[in-house]
């Protein structure tokens, strides 16, 4: 059973709006990762958070936008939503950020764009 | 550039015979090699990974890997599979450049199907 919760499991927006996605990570990890998994896809990455700070960054637009929380939840926030925005949005948290364990991986929030 | 190739969108297999997913690699330094299985609405689960040391990694529920540095490859095996293994199944690649130790570089996935 996996330790990491994100909420909504599912969302549908309208073009041009903004959203935010909420990540719990598994107890005793200080490290979150946000990943993009558009349909029949492998994850993209989007950016990753270690103690709050910003720790690196895929190749994605400045409206992805996140957060992390002194807990280490952590936030995904799109603005100007786009169609191709639509897709699977998964938040990964690990103990160190290098990732040497692996990660720990959400259900996912769907995210559809109308 | 690091990158992932899965070269199969679907793997068929019968139950109680030998299965293998396929995935080679490209990376700038030394491969940190992964393999995630997705069973349907879920995340993605940890199978096994490869950092260093042997080149046959053995993983969760019976899978294991082998590593093959002059084929950059990094083949997925179970020595008999279950209907239970029916997923999609996604090799991932680290990218270990310094200051790069966060980046995973998933490939397009294989969908594995176990027929009884």
């Amino acid at each position: 059973e996996t330790g990491v919760t994100q909420s909504p499991t599912h969302l549908i927006k309208t073009r041009g709006q903004q959203v935010t996605l909420r990540c719990s990570s598994q107890s005793g990890h200080n490290t979150v990762s946000w990943y993009q998994q558009a349909l029949g896809q492998g994850p993209q990455f989007i950016f990753q958070y270690y103690r709050e700070e910003e720790n690196g960054r895929g190749n994605f637009p400045p409206r992805f936008s996140g957060l992390q929380f002194p807990n280490y939840s952590s936030e995904l926030n799109v603005n100007a939503l786009e169609l191709d925005d639509s897709a699977l949005y998964l938040c990964a948290s690990s103990s160190d950020k290098q990732g040497n364990y692996g990660y720990t991986f959400g259900s996912g929030t769907r995210l559809t764009v109308v | 550039a690091q990158s992932v190739a899965q070269p199969e969108d679907q793997v068929n297999v019968a139950e109680g015979n030998p299965l293998t997913v396929k995935c080679t690699y490209s990376v700038s330094g030394n491969p940190y090699l992964f393999w995630y299985v997705q069973y349907p609405n879920r995340g993605l689960q940890f199978l096994l990974k490869y950092i260093t040391g042997d080149n046959l990694v053995k993983g969760s529920y019976g899978f294991e890997a082998e590593f093959n540095k002059s084929q950059t490859s990094f083949h997925l095996k179970k020595p008999s599979a279950l209907v239970s293994d029916s997923a999609l199944y996604f090799c991932a690649v680290r990218d270990s450049r310094f200051g790069n130790f966060n980046k995973f570089y998933f490939g397009s996935g294989t969908k594995l199907n176990v027929k009884p």
